[in-house]
């Protein structure tokens, strides 16, 4: 199975706020990252979190990270048109050190 | 600052006809070089890796190859394509080492195969 794995679909009214998850296996994980990917286009670094931090903030963007749990959130507020895409969660691999994707999420934000 | 560029960003190819995809990376030297390709509806699949100049390691046996000629250009290569070999190529580079500098990875903007 996957290394790690994502809600394949979020769909999203213009204004609230989105939740996306993500679990991992590796718990000795340093890094967790967050890729956004629009459509044709390559994935862009939203965002990461250090394993030992349970919170991140950046402006409309909330990481939170369980590590009992492996479970790892992204909570994008005041979800815009412009945040249709989809989400990758990514942590690094401890056994050669590359970074291993979920299989993304697709946001899609309605009016 | 790094930049990363791929081409082309399109291309349609015949079955059974080669295939060449080109990276290259600027503003840094003797990056880790990865080629992933993310087929329709699925996430990324790691292809090949670099960590120097003719260092590639393959994650995954298909009949597709790397090659890395010079510090900061990799190339994704195959003699015949298949109808399976259709998907989204992407590039990606990172420094390596340790912290969270080293292990970020920054991707190109992709280039679109399909394979008639």
């Amino acid at each position: 199975g996957e290394d790690v794995e994502q809600s394949l679909f979020l769909s999203v009214r213009e204004g609230d706020s989105s939740v996306i998850n993500c679990t991992y296996t590796d718990s000795s994980s340093t890094y967790l990252y967050w890729y956004k990917q629009e459509p044709g286009a390559g994935l862009q670094l939203l965002t990461y979190i250090f394993s030992n931090m349970d919170m991140k903030q950046d402006q409309r963007l909330t990481v939170l990270l369980n590590k009992k749990d492996k479970h790892l959130s992204l909570r994008i507020a005041d979800t815009q048109t412009g945040d249709s895409a989809i989400y990758f969660c990514a942590e690094i691999r401890q056994n050669d050190y590359k970074l291993s994707f979920g299989a993304g999420t697709t946001v899609t934000v309605r009016a | 600052s790094q930049t990363i560029h791929q081409w082309p960003a399109t291309l349609v190819q015949p079955v059974g006809s080669p295939l060449s995809l080109e990276c290259t990376v600027e503003g840094t030297s003797n990056p880790n070089l990865y080629w992933y390709r993310q087929a329709a509806g699925r996430g990324l699949q790691l292809l090949f890796y670099s960590v120097g100049i003719g260092q590639i390691s393959s994650e995954v046996p298909q009949n597709l190859s790397a090659s890395r000629p010079q510090d900061r250009q990799f190339i994704l290569s195959s003699k015949k394509l298949l109808l399976s070999d259709s998907g989204f190529y992407l590039c990606a580079w990172n420094l390596g080492g340790d912290g969270h500098e080293g292990n970020t990875i920054y991707f190109g903007e992709g280039s679109w195969l399909t394979v008639v």
